[in-house]
């Protein structure tokens, strides 16, 4: 059964580091999502990607985050600069129709821990 | 703004047991909505989803959800729960704003099973 695949499957930083957290969406995926739960909170979305740019971001995906596409198969997500307040965990998502009729495929999650 | 309210944070229910969890939403369109469920050391996967036609949804592993849409939920439900049902879950909505899908979670139920 196709999957999501994330990596690092837990990664610890010192503050104003910067980390990349990578996933390989599922390979006829047009859709890529980056959600985050911090520990005992809710999972929220970050942001939505779709042909090749940011089709939807929320309010935390601010100047620090940043994601790319660089080949046809990784989707990252950057953090410039950590803060404590990212230590989550950091789950991708794809999806075959952005919704319309299908779900969202999840990752099995990197969880970050900002020291 | 859209919101996903689960009313139940922490349940403990013995094997056997029914089980029901609320789930209510915020939004005055049309939605598609979800049951994840998050087993421990995993990543989200589906349970059920409700796109059209018969309320009533039947799931994966015994669970269904009824979507009430004049009060706005879509409660989940298992006749009789067993120990490997401990996990998390997480109500979802989907709506189309402008052609894109929007998910939003609840903060999640974690149940707990006892033997």
């Amino acid at each position: 059964e196709p999957e999501v695949t994330q990596t690092p499957s837990h990664q610890v930083t010192q503050m104003g580091q910067e980390v990349i957290l990578r996933c390989v969406p599922i390979s006829n995926h047009l859709y890529f999502y980056w959600y985050r739960q911090i520990l005992g909170q809710k999972v929220e979305f970050l942001v939505s990607f779709y042909n090749n740019e940011i089709s939807e971001k929320s309010e935390i995906f601010d100047d620090q985050f940043s994601v790319e596409r660089p080949d046809g198969s990784n989707f990252t997500l950057k953090i410039r600069s950590t803060k404590l307040e990212d230590s989550a965990m950091y789950f991708c998502a794809s999806s075959e129709d952005g919704g319309a009729t299908g779900e969202l495929f999840f990752g099995e999650g990197s969880r970050l821990t900002v020291l | 703004a859209q919101s996903v309210s689960q009313h139940n944070h922490h349940v403990i229910l013995s094997e056997a047991a029914s089980l029901e969890l609320g789930c209510n939403y915020s939004y005055g369109g049309t939605v598609n909505l979800f049951w994840y469920v998050q087993y421990p050391g995993q990543h989200l996967q589906l349970l059920l989803k409700y796109f059209s036609g018969d309320p009533l949804v039947k799931g994966i592993k015994g669970f269904e959800a009824e979507f009430i849409k004049s009060k706005f939920s879509f409660n989940l439900r298992k006749p009789s729960v067993q120990w490997s049902d401990t996990a998390e879950y997480f109500c979802a909505v989907n709506h189309t704003t402008s052609g894109t899908y929007k998910y939003i979670f609840g903060t999640g139920t974690r149940l707990k099973v006892l033997a």
